[in-house]
C-alpha cells in the first residue's frame, strides 16, 4: 500500500541555519504530495502541497519539489527562525489510494535562539 | 467558528466503556475524515466520508469502532468496550474535495481520549 517515510527527530537548529527534512514515498498511480505542521498546542494545518511531477510548493519560505525519480518531496528552508519550531508531517494522497491522505510519522524541529 | 470543531477537547473513560467522539467539520464541506494519533507518530488514517456515506473505512482497526455521518455534516466516532490501547487522540478533518487527491485537509485540534 501507499507509505511515506520522514527522517527521524528531533532536529535541534540554530536560528538562520540551513533546514532539510527528508522524505520519501510509496504509491501507485499518481500521488498529490503534502506538508503538514503542527505548532505547539494547534491543530495540524497544511503549510504547502505539489500535484505533479517536477512541481515545486513553497510557503512562509518553505519550499519542497515533487520528485518522480527518486519518489522525494523534501522539506527545505534557507534560514530557520524560533517561531518555525514544530512538527512537521510529509504526506500523500493517491487517487488509486480512496483518496484517503497518509502520514508520514512526523519530525520534530527545535529551533535555538 | 469558521474551523472545524471536535469535542469533548479531552476524555477519560474506564475500559470496557462506550464512547462518543463529535466532529463538526467547516460549513459546505462534503468529505470527512477521522485519524488516530498516538503520540510521537503522524495520523493513522479511519475513515472517510464523502457526503453521508463511508466512502472508505479501511483504517478502522476492528467492528469495536464505528462511525455516522447522517445528515451529511456533523459526524460520530463510536467506541465500543474501550480497551487501553483505545488511548489516543482522535482527530477530524474536512475538505472540499468531492473524489479528488489535490485537496487541502483543514483538521479540529483533537479529541483525547485515555482509557484507564
Amino acid at each position: 500500500g501507499d507509505s511515506v517515510t520522514q527522517m527521524e527527530g528531533p532536529v535541534t537548529l540554530s536560528e538562520e541555519a540551513f533546514l532539510t527534512i527528508n522524505c520519501t514515498y510509496t504509491a501507485t498511480g499518481y500521488p498529490s504530495l503534502f506538508w503538514y505542521v503542527q505548532y505547539p498546542g494547534e491543530g495540524l494545518q497544511l503549510l504547502l502541497k505539489a500535484t505533479k511531477a517536477d512541481d515545486k510548493g513553497s510557503n512562509k519560505g518553505f519550499e519542497a519539489t515533487y520528485r518522480k525519480e527518486t519518489t522525494s518531496f523534501h522539506l527545505e528552508k534557507g534560514s530557520v527562525q524560533v517561531s518555525d519550531s514544530a512538527v512537521y508531517f510529509c504526506a500523500l494522497s493517491s487517487n488509486t489510494g480512496g483518496f484517503k491522505t497518509i502520514f508520514g510519522a512526523g519530525t520534530r524541529l527545535f529551533v535555538k535562539a | 467558528g469558521a474551523g472545524v470543531s471536535q469535542t469533548p477537547s479531552n476524555k477519560v473513560t474506564e475500559k470496557g466503556k462506550y464512547v462518543e467522539l463529535r466532529c463538526d467539520p467547516i460549513s459546505g464541506h462534503t468529505a470527512l475524515y477521522w485519524y488516530r494519533q498516538s503520540l510521537g507518530q503522524g495520523p493513522e488514517f479511519l475513515i472517510y466520508f464523502q457526503g453521508t456515506g463511508a466512502a472508505d473505512d479501511s483504517g478502522l482497526p476492528n467492528d469495536r469502532f464505528f462511525a455516522v455521518r447522517p445528515e451529511g455534516s456533523v459526524s460520530t466516532l463510536k467506541i465500543q468496550r474501550t480497551e487501553r490501547g483505545d488511548s489516543a487522540v482522535y482527530l477530524c478533518a474536512s475538505s472540499t474535495t468531492s473524489g479528488g487527491n489535490t485537496g487541502e485537509l483543514f483538521f479540529g485540534e483533537g479529541s483525547r481520549l485515555t482509557v484507564l
